[in-house]
């Protein structure tokens, strides 16, 4: 079984660029949440998407937005990038099992940098 | 607003000792409840879980329990060992909504 991963590890970006990152989910996982780690915080949700339709999304503007591929893999693109973007970016993967309590399973994050 | 918090943002216990860290919640809809750990450089790392419907689930070294009425959960770790040292997270969900509400973190320190 394979983890989650994430490309890339490390990104530098400036203000106003665009920046995607992209995600790999375990076999047979058909949610996908990405979360935003701020420095000294827990993670923050951002949305979530199951069988490639966004599923839940929380306090997040519309210039963060996400895509589900049928293989697994997936995104999140920022627009218009700022400086408090600067973040830990996390993917996690669970089985997406309706009525049950899920385990939701980390990649290792992409660290943005946006100066 | 913060729905889960852990209001202990460190802890620093003795090699062999038990390590307690504490989360509270406000959400009364929470039903499912995780603890993740969390190394430099990587990801959470799922440790264990209990649902709302038990008060306490063991693995190994690892004990959460779970106080309803109190809105309050704790992981005990038995005995605590130097691979322990990381951010542990405590975080929630509604059995519906997949997303989870995480705390701030409590770094634990074990000390040789």
């Amino acid at each position: 079984e394979t983890g989650v991963t994430q490309s890339p590890t490390h990104l530098i970006k400036t203000r106003g660029q665009q920046v995607t990152l992209r995600c790999s989910s375990q076999s047979g996982h058909n949610t996908v949440s990405w979360y935003q780690q701020a420095l000294g915080q827990g993670p923050q949700f951002i949305f979530q998407y199951y069988r490639e339709e966004e599923n839940g999304r929380g306090n997040f503007p519309p210039r963060f937005s996400g895509l589900q591929f049928p293989n697994y893999s997936s995104e999140l693109n920022v627009n218009a990038l700022e400086l408090d973007d600067s973040a830990l970016y996390l993917c996690a993967s669970s089985l997406g099992q309706q009525g049950a309590g899920e385990t939701q399973y980390f990649g290792p994050g992409t660290r943005l940098l946006v100066l | 607003d913060q729905q889960v918090k852990q209001n202990s943002p460190s802890l620093s216990v003795q090699e062999g000792r038990i390590s307690i860290l504490n989360c509270d919640y406000t959400n009364s809809m929470f039903d499912y409840f995780l603890w993740y750990k969390k190394y430099p450089a990587e990801g959470p790392t799922f440790l264990i879980s209990i649902s709302s419907i038990k008060d306490k689930n063991e693995d190994g070294r690892f004990t959460v329990f779970l106080n309803k009425s109190a809105k309050h959960l704790s992981l005990h770790i038995v005995p605590s060992q130097p691979g322990d040292s990381a951010v542990y997270f405590c975080a929630a969900s509604t059995i519906n909504d997949y997303k989870l509400s995480f705390g701030a973190g409590t770094t634990v320190t074990v000390r040789a």
